[in-house]
């Protein structure tokens, strides 16, 4: 049982290029997010999936687009990146409901150059 | 919407001491708590949660959190301090405008445990 699994761990970028986040989880949760990491910001709401099939925009969704494949599977795309793109990217997933847990992978730290 | 505070940037203990990690919390209707704990170059680490209930919520690795809810606080606490337990804490709430049960952060506080 792996949890939430991401790849890949790092990433360096020319700005205007682009890439995919490739997010995973093992739990058969109906429910997976993306957030961003920055310093003294805490964490913020990129995209999310309520449950298969749907997808929703978060608090920061501009410049990103996502796909949920299936139940498990969760990608996160940058079609042009930016420097202000450079963060650390986390994938978490939890059951659906207010008292679940979410459970977040590795990250994936990236810089945008 | 829901939000949580962290006060504190860093708290600095010494080894053996009680530890405390403030949270504040604004939330319409139930809240719903959560601690993480986050060590360097890693994921985020559930800790506890308060869903209902009583007001002393433990968790794992010795922790625990209190929910005042006339105070709208819910502070990390354990009773004595290790070295291993600097890291980085998140408060969190859980979001309700229906985004998929997303949690809203605090901006995180450092702890130093030394020796």
């Amino acid at each position: 049982n792996a949890g939430v699994t991401q790849t890949p761990k790092f990433q360096v970028l020319k700005t205007g290029q682009s890439m995919t986040l490739q997010c995973a989880q093992d739990m058969n949760h109906n429910s997976m997010y993306w957030y961003r990491q920055d310093p003294g910001m805490g964490l913020r709401l990129i995209y999310y999936s309520a449950s298969e099939g749907t997808t929703d925009k978060g608090e920061v969704p501009n410049g990103y687009n996502v796909s949920r494949l299936n139940k498990r599977e969760f990608s996160l795309r940058l079609e042009s990146a930016a420097p202000s793109q450079t963060s650390v990217y986390f994938c978490a997933s939890s059951e659906s409901g207010y008292q679940e847990t979410q459970y977040f992978g590795p990250g994936t730290r990236l810089l945008v150059l | 919407a829901q939000s949580v505070a962290q006060p504190e940037d860093q708290v600095n203990v010494a080894e053996g001491n009680p530890l405390t990690v403030k949270c504040t919390y604004s939330v319409s209707g139930n809240p719903y708590l959560f601690w993480y704990v986050q060590y360097p170059n890693r994921g985020l680490q559930f800790l506890l949660k308060y869903i209902t209930g009583d007001n002393l919520v433990k968790g794992s690795y010795g922790f625990e959190a209190e929910f005042n809810k006339s105070q709208t606080s819910f502070h990390l606490k354990k009773p004595s301090a290790l070295v291993s337990d600097s890291a980085l804490y998140f408060c969190a709430v859980r979001d309700d405008r229906g985004s998929g049960y997303a949690l809203n952060f605090g901006k995180g506080t450092s702890l130093l445990v030394t020796p």
